[in-house]
């Protein structure tokens, strides 16, 4: 049963600390997404990555927030220093190569991170 | 500025009554819109999806219809379960090298039994 993983699935942690999110990808996708949800935006796209290359993070706050796939099989999303309005569900979603995905995304069960 | 308006937030409705759900967009451009359900902490799953070209898609008790002219579509749910209690995103998409969903907001369900 080929589904997305996620780490950690609960973050609580201070204002000013680094926190790191992974994302292990359905085995074979080549196109990876971020996303965030809070209950005011909704669901809002951060970036995404095709064949491990960046092609959008126009979502996301550049100054504390980045996004890498070191390899096919890890997406990474860490926010340094984290604040309070960072404070939301945190989704990764694959989708299969070959023909537009576009209909195909995947989601991971979330991490939900809390900043005090 | 919102592309995807998606009303209402919340519904609830008896078993075996109808859900509707309705969105509306701007974007001319967008050619693909699917449907997502969310069950508490869970991400959310593709549901069903429609092309423009079409104006109704059926799958068991869930039905999309587009209008668009009016550059609208709905999700009806018919003879709704408490199972399908659940968050309901519709969204869209412009089918091109990019691949970036627009979502509505969300809209709660409640099925009552």
């Amino acid at each position: 049963d080929a589904r997305v993983t996620q780490t950690p699935r609960d973050k609580v942690t201070e204002m000013g600390q680094e926190v790191t999110m992974r994302c292990q990808p359905i085995l074979g996708h080549n196109t990876v997404f971020w996303y965030r949800q809070t209950m005011m935006q909704g669901l809002e796209l951060l970036a995404y990555f095709r064949n491990r290359a960046p092609l959008d993070d126009s979502g996301m706050p550049k100054d504390r927030f980045s996004a890498e796939m070191p390899d096919a099989t890890l997406a990474t999303l860490k926010i340094q220093p984290s604040e309070p309005r960072d404070s939301a569900v945190y989704f990764c979603a694959s989708g299969p190569s070959g023909t537009p995905s576009y209909n195909e995304q995947f989601f991971g069960p979330g991490t939900r991170l809390t900043v005090l | 500025q919102q592309q995807v308006k998606q009303s209402p937030q919340s519904l609830i409705v008896q078993k075996g009554g109808i859900s509707i759900i309705n969105c509306a967009y701007e974007n001319t451009a967008f050619d693909y819109f699917p449907w997502y359900q969310q069950f508490p902490g869970k991400g959310p799953a593709l549901l069903i999806a429609i092309r423009p070209d079409v104006s109704e898609k059926k799958e068991g008790r869930f039905t999309i219809s587009f209008n668009k002219s009016a550059k609208q579509f709905s999700l009806h749910i018919m003879d709704s379960q408490p199972g399908d209690s659940a968050t309901y995103f519709c969204a869209a998409i412009k089918r091109s090298r990019s691949e970036k969903l627009v979502f509505g907001k969300g809209t709660k369900l409640t099925v009552n039994p």
